[in-house]
């Protein structure tokens, strides 16, 4: 199994709600990627984690949570997000570290109203 | 600060031509990795290259290779006999190891829509 998958595939909320967009990968690799992709632009590093552990935060506002339950599971708890959060949210994901190729999952494309 | 600079923001070959994207980065660390990533309409991005500094030989994957030019920081990359599935937006991206806080830095260019026409 040599993919990425990411759920939901579309999600809409509002801004007082709270949802999570899940990623999953079965490869057996120990770092994970968010990235936010804005239209028309390249991904932004958002989250990396390492061996389960958050090793790089790209100072990102505290309305995204992530969390790594196990090795093949990430997510991205949302909450009181803004309209300019809306974006194409990224999952990936890489053997070790950065130096390995990263797998990219399809992404989860959040409206924010 | 790390920078990758794509100039060319569209650019179309026609199918079985060779096309030639362009990249530039500045940076003032010594070791660092660059990739070419391919991301086609409504499908996932995918690393088509990656070349590191410390390599002098330019990278190929196939029909894919590097031009490497490490002073005049410059990473293009050539795409022999277009296909129409290389239709796809192609991102530049450097990495590097950020020595004074132990941190890496992983920055993408804004990216080049190529389009091969039939």
């Amino acid at each position: 199994d040599t993919e990425v998958t990411q759920t939901p595939k579309h999600l809409v909320m509002g801004m007082t709600n709270k949802k999570s967009l899940k990623c999953e990968q079965h490869m057996g690799h120990r770092a994970m990627y968010w990235y936010k992709q804005k239209a028309k632009k390249p991904p932004e590093l958002m989250f990396v984690y390492s061996y389960e552990k958050l090793s790089i935060n790209e100072s990102v506002p505290s309305r995204f949570s992530p969390e790594c339950p196990n090795s093949s599971l990430l997510n991205l708890h949302l909450h009181a997000l803004q309209p300019e959060d809306s974006a194409l949210y990224l999952c990936a994901s890489s053997r070790e570290g950065f130096l390995d190729e990263q797998f990219f999952g399809p992404g989860t494309r959040l409206t924010v109203l | 600060a790390q920078t990758v600079t794509q100039s060319q923001p569209e650019m179309s070959v026609q199918e079985a031509e060779t096309v030639t994207l362009s990249c530039t980065y500045d940076t003032s660390e010594n070791n660092y990795y660059l990739f070419w990533y391919k991301q086609p309409p409504s499908r996932q991005m995918i690393l088509v290259i990656r070349q590191e500094a410390y390599k002098q030989q330019n990278a190929t994957e196939n029909r894919f290779s590097v031009n490497f030019q490490k002073a005049a920081k410059s990473f293009s990359l050539k795409i022999s006999d277009s296909q129409l599935g290389d239709t796809a937006m192609y991102f530049c991206a450097f990495m590097n190891l950020v020595t004074t806080s132990g941190t890496y830095k992983y920055i993408f260019g804004t990216g080049t829509r190529l389009k091969v026409l039939a």
